[in-house]
């Protein structure tokens, strides 16, 4: 079974609607992130927790909220959509190794939205 | 500022030729940590290195190579002998020490096509 895994792997809603996409590791790492991916953009982050009570928006949080419901779980809702959230969406998850400072990050598999 | 910088869009190469993919960053912090992920057409993203600012030996792995150079603040990656396999975007990440936000600065990404 894959370590990190993402749900639902694709969507299609529409705008004005409200959705939520879900991530869970089986990995134990304490930190989680959400990335979104645009063509020709790389990925940016939305959000990152490094705790269950560590909630801290990345560089394009708007229109976006989450939710750190266990050290396992964390979820991403977008209140009301909009077509420019059309994008691939991915959960990531690391630990910070003891005496070092940056962890590496391992990646789920993706969500792809679209919003019509 | 941070930043990564993937001037190569997209490559072509036939299959056993090498190929390097060009990864220059800019950062402030003298310590600092740099990344290569692969995105294959399946979309999931693998984690391949990662290399800390402080060590600037090349690192080979079977058929895979990193080049770090901190005089230009480069840290390219060569593929020898490429495989149709090695088909995939490959993208470029930079994570800074201070604020130890975990957060990673992407490239644009460079879309490698092997053909046999």
């Amino acid at each position: 079974d894959a370590d990190v895994t993402q749900t639902p792997r694709n969507r299609i809603t529409k705008t004005g609607k409200r959705i939520m996409l879900e991530c869970s590791q089986t990995k134990g790492h304490d930190r989680m992130y959400w990335y979104r991916q645009d063509p020709g953009l790389g990925l940016r982050l939305i959000y990152y927790s490094f705790d269950v009570k560590d909630i801290n928006k990345g560089e394009i949080s708007d229109g976006y909220s989450v939710s750190r419901q266990a050290q396992a779980k964390f979820s991403l809702s977008l209140e009301s959509a909009i077509p420019n959230q059309t994008a691939l969406y991915f959960c990531a998850t690391s630990a910070l190794p003891p005496g070092t400072s940056t962890d590496t990050q391992y990646f789920g598999p993706g969500t792809r939205l679209t919003v019509l | 500022a941070q930043k990564v910088t993937q001037a190569q869009t997209e490559i072509s190469v036939v299959e056993k030729e090498d190929v390097t993919l060009d990864c220059v960053y800019e950062t402030r912090d003298t310590t600092y940590y740099l990344f290569w992920y692969k995105q294959p057409p399946s979309g999931e993203l693998v984690f391949l290195i990662r290399r800390n600012s402080f060590d600037e030996q090349n690192e080979i792995s079977g058929r895979y190579s990193w080049n770090f150079q901190k005089s230009t603040s480069s840290f390219n990656f060569t593929i020898t002998a490429s495989q149709v396999v090695d088909s995939a975007v490959y993208f470029c990440a930079l994570s800074e020490r201070s604020g130890n936000t975990g957060k990673l600065i992407f490239g644009q990404g460079t879309t490698l096509q092997v053909k046999p």
